[in-house]
């Protein structure tokens, strides 16, 4: 069974705290995305990379950064935690670069920032 | 889709009956469109997609309309179980113009035993 896992379902950080959020993926896809999701708003794009080293912006980058040092995993930093930032983290990785496939998601990080 | 504001929109169906969710999607050029179903907890897991160059789509209980004249998606599941009670929404994809997927806010299920 395919999969993409994140390493933590819940994280309480601390304001100004720097977060990782990691994502591993068995697919051996190239495409990789970091969504936040929060009630009534939708999914809404942070980051994606589309090839190890490779990163582009999403919609909502700012407060965040990325790291793809090997193709199975896409880290999301949150350089200065703030509460602004408290959500439920979607990882998801996909075979296509502009999502003709569909995604396949973890089970996401609720992240609560105090 | 389109954002629905802070209060998800709730569908509430009886054991056995068929649900009917429908999407209102916002981009004329999207020619790809995905339902995923969100259980309390988990992430969102793929249902069915359909391309623009089809307007029904079938699957297993599940069939995915598309009306691209006035831009509406509908997923209908059929004799609702309790195991589909969970958050439906849907995602449109436009291949040309770049890369953008675009997520509904979603609609909650809720099923009555």
């Amino acid at each position: 069974d395919v999969k993409v896992t994140q390493s933590s379902r819940y994280l309480v950080k601390r304001t100004g705290e720097k977060v990782f959020l990691e994502c591993v993926q068995d697919m051996d896809h190239e495409n990789m995305f970091w969504y936040r999701q929060d009630p009534g708003l939708g999914l809404r794009l942070i980051y994606f990379s589309y090839d190890v080293k490779m990163k582009e912006k999403g919609d909502i980058p700012e407060g965040y950064s990325v790291s793809r040092e090997k193709k199975e995993r896409f880290s999301l930093i949150l350089e200065s935690a703030s509460t602004n930032q408290t959500s439920m983290y979607l990882c998801a990785s996909s075979l296509s670069r502009v999502g003709s496939y569909g995604y396949t998601f973890g089970s996401g990080t609720r992240l609560t920032v105090v | 889709g389109e954002s629905v504001g802070l209060h998800l929109p709730t569908l509430s169906v009886q054991e056995g009956d068929n649900s009917i969710i429908n999407c209102a999607y916002s981009n004329s050029a999207s020619d790809y469109f995905i339902w995923y179903k969100q259980e309390s907890g988990k992430g969102p897991q793929f249902i069915i997609d359909i391309r623009s160059n089809m307007d029904k789509r079938q699957g297993q209980r599940v069939t995915v309309l598309l009306n691209k004249t006035v831009k509406h998606l509908s997923l209908q599941i059929a004799a609702t179980q309790p195991g589909d009670s969970a958050v439906y929404f849907c995602a449109e994809n436009a291949q040309t113009g770049g890369f953008k997927t675009i997520f509904g806010a979603g609609t909650r299920l809720f099923v009555k035993a």
